[in-house]
């Protein structure tokens, strides 16, 4: 029973063209996190939202953006993605924050490429 | 925020007991330890977390020295489904969320 969910699992855009992943998430959790995972490298964080606020990190690049609808709804837009874009895209969620409260549930990604 | 320290790789004998050590020795007094593990083409899996206190659950145990300088992630009795890169994180708080800073890893091979 999938908590996290990530759709479509593997995306294919062109150079340029605008792009959306999204994440769904049936634990009614308050924080949702976008990470980007490039090939044998480890997840980065790109930015999260607390409830309705948006938090970015600060070396995210403006050509990623976020938008958070609801509770069980969080999706990523990529205005213009080039061909270092192309990666492992992770949502995750955590039902609040501190201690036992931050622990972070994953979706299975969604691999993005970029031709 | 601080950093850990962990070997790139390390190889066990499934069955065996897997011991993955850990520095954090910049850790400040309210970071927690947390351990996730991330098998090939998965989103990360959280394991087990900690802050002073040895911890165990269904999983792993984690030992924490006690000047918290270091810790240890135990898989009591490794198979081969625990093959996957294991990552220790010191997460702050940072008022609206702990943030993960992944490092590099530990990548464990169990064998047979």
């Amino acid at each position: 029973d999938a908590m996290v969910i990530q759709n479509p699992r593997y995306q294919v855009t062109q150079f340029g063209k605008p792009v959306t992943l999204s994440c769904s998430q049936t634990l009614n959790h308050n924080v949702m996190y976008w990470y980007q995972q490039k090939s044998s490298q480890a997840p980065k964080l790109l930015f999260h939202y607390y409830d309705k606020d948006f938090n970015n990190e600060a070396d995210t690049p403006d050509n990623f953006q976020s938008r958070r609808p609801n509770t069980s709804f969080c999706f990523l837009d990529i205005r213009s993605p080039g061909l270092g874009d192309a990666a492992m895209y992770l949502c995750a969620t955590s039902r609040d924050v501190g201690g036992a409260k931050n622990i972070q549930y994953f979706g299975a990604g969604t691999r993005l490429s970029v031709l | 925020d601080a950093k850990t320290t962990q070997p790139p790789s390390m190889d066990c004998a499934e069955g065996r007991a897997a011991n993955l050590p850990c520095n954090h020795s910049t850790i400040s007094g309210n970071e927690y330890v947390y351990w996730y593990r991330q098998i090939h083409s998965q989103g990360p899996q959280y394991i087990i977390h900690g802050l002073k206190n040895n911890e165990t659950n269904e999983m792993a145990s984690l030992i924490i020295t006690e000047d918290r300088k270091s810790s240890t992630l135990i898989l009591p009795h490794a198979t081969l489904r625990d093959t996957a890169v294991y990552y220790c994180i010191v997460s702050p708080y940072t008022g609206t969320a702990s943030k993960l800073t992944f490092g590099t890893g530990t990548r464990l091979q169990v064998t047979l």
